[in-house]
This record gives structure tokens, C-alpha cells and sequence, in this order.
């Protein structure tokens, strides 16, 4: 199975502030990485598919990149409403894994 | 509009049995594959089970032997049998639909989720 390490847990930032937040897979999982936003009391959404797709209506501060085993999810220009925690997801074969998850704060 | 709602949550003692189900609406469960996850109080997200359209199921290794997906097409459904549950098994379980790339290629990723069911598992 693979297990994914991502970091940090937590961050404190501004808002305007460049945010990233790394995933490390434990083998290749090839592109198959998502990166998902959760706010409290609420159901996760999906940001980045395919390590640096955007999903539809998300907005385009938001962007992934990676391959293998690294990946990095970006938030620039950080607005009010991205504060919030957010994981990555490997779906290279099940059982799928996500991320710790990190929790964006503010600062 | 694409709706994913889950029911059948509650308190149940440890050891016994629960069934939850996910409705569809707007798409059918029957051509995608079809995830759970959980989340423990204060903990992250963990996934734990899929349901693909060819009808392959996929565990976690925390629930396998214990839970068990089906899919029903007339209602649009698909149920997570939950057996010999214990306390760590007290989340907020969601459904989740599986994305679709060009030409219909698995993301295996979740674009579509439910506001989930709560299931708290105490004697």
C-alpha cells in the first residue's frame, strides 16, 4: 500500500500571502494525485486532479504540479475564504490514501 | 443536478451491525465507480472503500471483512454494509462519485460528495 507524508500539518499565513503545501508518496504513483479543500462541518472539494489539473469553478490561484513521488499544491495570493485544511489523495491503486491533511491558519 | 445523499447513520453498540446508503441523483451509480470515506472526530480523511462500474470492490485494510459494498441500479444506490463495528469505527462517513477525465478515463480522484452520515459506534 502506499502512504503519503505531507507537510506541514499546519501553517499560519496572510491573506495575499504564497501558500504550498508538499505530498510525498512512499512509491510512484505515477500523475495520480488530488488535492482536495475541507472547511470545517463540511465535505471536502476537489481542487487539482491529475497532480495539476484544475478542477472546474476552482479558482486558478490554486495549482498543483508533481510527478512519481513529489507533489506540491500552491495557493497564491491567498484570499479570506482559502483558510481551511487540505489533503492530497493518491489514487494509483487502491487502497487509495490520503494526506495528513494540512490546516491553513490565519496569521 | 448531480446529488449524492447519505442516510442511515446513528449510535450502535459495539459489535452489531449498520447499513448505510448513498443515494444518486443527476448520474448513475451503475456507470461510475463509487468511494466511501471517513472521517474519526478531529482526524483527517480516510478512504475506505470503492465500488467500480465493472462491479470490483476495493477495501481498506481497516474495514475489510467487515464492510461490505453492493449497488442497487433501481435505486440508484450504494449501500456500505458496516459488521463487528467497533469504536473506531465512530466517523462521519461520506459517499463520494469518482471523476472522469477526456473520454471518460478514471481520475481516480472524487468530484462529487455527500454532506455524509455520522455514525458513532458506544455501548
Amino acid at each position: 500500500d502506499t502512504q503519503m507524508t505531507q507537510s506541514p500539518s499546519s501553517l499560519s499565513a496572510s491573506v495575499g500571502d504564497r501558500v504550498t503545501i508538499t505530498c510525498r508518496a512512499s512509491q510512484s504513483i505515477n500523475f495520480y494525485l488530488s488535492w482536495y479543500q475541507q472547511k470545517p462541518g463540511r465535505a471536502p472539494k476537489l481542487l487539482i486532479y491529475a497532480a495539476s489539473n484544475l478542477q472546474s469553478g476552482v479558482p486558478s490561484r490554486f495549482s498543483g504540479s508533481g510527478s512519481g513521488t513529489h507533489f506540491t499544491l500552491t495557493i497564491n495570493n491567498l484570499e479570506p475564504e482559502d483558510f481551511a485544511t487540505y489533503y492530497c489523495q493518491e489514487g494509483n491503486s487502491p487502497p487509495w490514501t490520503f494526506g495528513q491533511g494540512t490546516k491553513v491558519e490565519m496569521k | 443536478e448531480v446529488q449524492l445523499v447519505e442516510t442511515g447513520g446513528g449510535l450502535i453498540q459495539p459489535g452489531r451491525s449498520l447499513r448505510l446508503s448513498c443515494a444518486a441523483s443527476g448520474f448513475s451509480v451503475n456507470n461510475n465507480y463509487m468511494n466511501w470515506v471517513r472521517q474519526a472526530p478531529g482526524k483527517g480523511l480516510e478512504w475506505i472503500s470503492v465500488f467500480y462500474s465493472g462491479g470490483n470492490t476495493y477495501y481498506a485494510d481497516s474495514v475489510k471483512g467487515r464492510f461490505t459494498l453492493s449497488r442497487d441500479t433501481s435505486r440508484n444506490t450504494v449501500d456500505l454494509q458496516m459488521s463487528s463495528l467497533r469504536a473506531d469505527d465512530t466517523a462521519v462517513y461520506y459517499c463520494a462519485k469518482g471523476a472522469y477525465g477526456h473520454g471518460r478515463s478514471p481520475l481516480y480522484a472524487m468530484d462529487v460528495w455527500g454532506q455524509g452520515t455520522t455514525v458513532i459506534v458506544s455501548s
